[in-house]
């Protein structure tokens, strides 16, 4: 299928705010997810956003969703050290899958002090 | 609590072996995935179930096979017709489009 497309990799300061980008490919998606993967672990939902919202804020977390342009940000505000690890974006394609999710390949965050 | 396990944590396949990679969720989720995940890439879907004997192929099921007998377990099996098996292994469950919950994942190593 097509790619979700993200950017490999990021670089902040403790305490400055983290943006990673995202472009999904189905604009039927109905919703839109970030993950985050910590070395040799599996996924923790982060958040995720219905599609007929536009931002959705979850304590240090702002997801921003533009249908038209089918791009979607995760903000992390104050970013610690312990944010260092691996977002996923995927999206709930409407394809023969059933619920099952399509990914992107993952944005490495790298925080340093 | 409520979660899904996944066993073994580390895995090793001689060839010509089959190998089961084991997967059970006490959430009550009807539907279970299981991805494949490859150093420096996204998840690619590998087989899926949205109910109890029934599950269907992902984008890259040649070579595994799956069972779901009950509405708890997923297992995956990787036979020798994989000839490059060597990843990590994730599986994960849900209710609809409700989020998906994964398990901590099984690396599977070639001897």
């Amino acid at each position: 299928g097509e790619d979700v497309e993200q950017s490999l990799f990021l670089s902040v300061r403790e305490g400055d705010s983290s943006v990673i980008n995202c472009t999904y490919t189905d604009s039927s998606s109905t919703y839109l997810y970030w993950y985050k993967q910590e070395p040799g672990a599996g996924l923790q939902l982060l958040t995720y956003i219905f599609s007929n919202m536009d931002m959705k804020q979850d304590q240090r977390l702002t997801v921003l969703l533009n249908k038209k342009d089918k791009h979607l940000s995760l903000r992390i505000a104050d970013t610690q050290t312990g944010d260092s690890a691996i977002y996923f974006c995927a999206e709930t394609p409407n394809s023969n899958s059933g619920y099952a999710l399509n990914f992107g390949k993952g944005t490495s965050l790298l925080v340093t002090p | 609590d409520g979660g899904i396990t996944q066993s073994p944590k580390y895995l090793f396949r001689k060839e010509g072996q089959n190998v089961t990679l084991s997967c059970e969720q006490n959430l009550n989720h009807d539907a279970m995935y299981w991805y494949r995940q490859d150093p420096g890439q996204g998840l690619r879907l590998i087989y899926y179930s949205q109910i109890v004997n029934d599950f269907q192929k992902g984008d890259i099921a040649e070579g595994y096979s799956v069972s779901r007998e009950k509405k708890e377990s997923f297992p995956l099996t990787v036979t020798s017709a994989q000839k490059n098996p060597t990843a990590f292994y994730l599986c994960a469950s849900s209710w609809g489009y409700q989020p998906q919950h994964f398990g901590d994942g099984t690396r599977l190593s070639i001897l």
